[in-house]
């Protein structure tokens, strides 16, 4: 059981160029999310979803898109990266989408914006 | 709206010494959850422990003790005869049951309080 993976765990990245952050888990999980960790603000919710199919906009959702094709998937996609987006990127699943359930985390994605 | 206040930026403390974690949440509704994450310097946030606006009762696992008292909005986590290996960011985090949507997508973090045990 490989809980929460996600890939790269290092990333640079010229301003304007794209890519997309890998994030798996394997616990079926209904519910996912990405966040993004910056110096003194905590962690803000990007995007989550509540199952396949299903996704939502989070707190600081610009400039980043989601989808969830499946259970066990859900990436996320820079678009065009710019250097405010330069920060550690964690996703994370809960066994369902109530406000009760803790939320089990991946070991985090360190980008940076050039 | 929501919110959760961890004052306490950096703390350090020498092994052995106790050490408490303020938490501030404030909330207008009147069920929520209260949760505590660890961040050990290996980067991964790492659940600790969840209590619901219900329950005020204190909780005690070996080291660790949270102290929750909705009277002043607070949770407050305290390691006793702390060890090296508790260095790391503590996370307070909270969630409300009325929220919009679905609930689990208002999980709001504090800003994490750096704790430092010096051996």
């Amino acid at each position: 059981n490989a809980g929460v993976t996600q890939t790269p765990k290092f990333q640079v990245l010229k301003t304007g160029q794209s890519m997309t952050l890998q994030c798996a888990q394997d616990m079926n999980h209904e519910y996912m999310s990405w966040y993004r960790q910056d110096p003194g603000m905590g962690l803000r919710l990007i995007h989550y979803s509540v199952g396949a199919g299903i996704t939502d906009q989070g707190e600081v959702p610009n400039g980043y898109n989601v989808s969830r094709s499946t259970t066990e998937d859900f990436p996320l996609r820079l678009l065009s990266a710019a250097p405010s987006q330069t920060s550690v990127y964690f996703c994370a699943s809960s066994y369902s989408v109530s406000p009760y359930n803790e939320q089990f985390f991946g070991p985090g994605t360190r980008l940076t914006v050039l | 709206a929501q919110k959760v206040t961890q004052a306490q930026t950096e703390i350090s403390v020498v092994e052995k010494e106790d050490v408490t974690l303020d938490c501030v949440y404030e909330t207008r509704d009147t069920t929520y959850y209260l949760f505590w994450y660890k961040q050990p310097p290996s980067g991964e946030l790492v659940f600790l422990i969840r209590r619901n606006s219900f329950d005020e009762q204190n909780e005690i696992s070996g080291r660790y003790s949270w102290n929750f008292q909705k009277s002043t909005s607070s949770f407050n986590f305290t390691i006793t005869a702390s060890q090296v290996v508790d260095s790391a960011v503590y996370f307070c985090a909270l969630s409300e049951a009325h929220a919009t949507n679905f609930g689990n997508e208002k999980l709001t973090f504090g800003t994490g309080t750096r704790l430092t045990i010096i051996p």
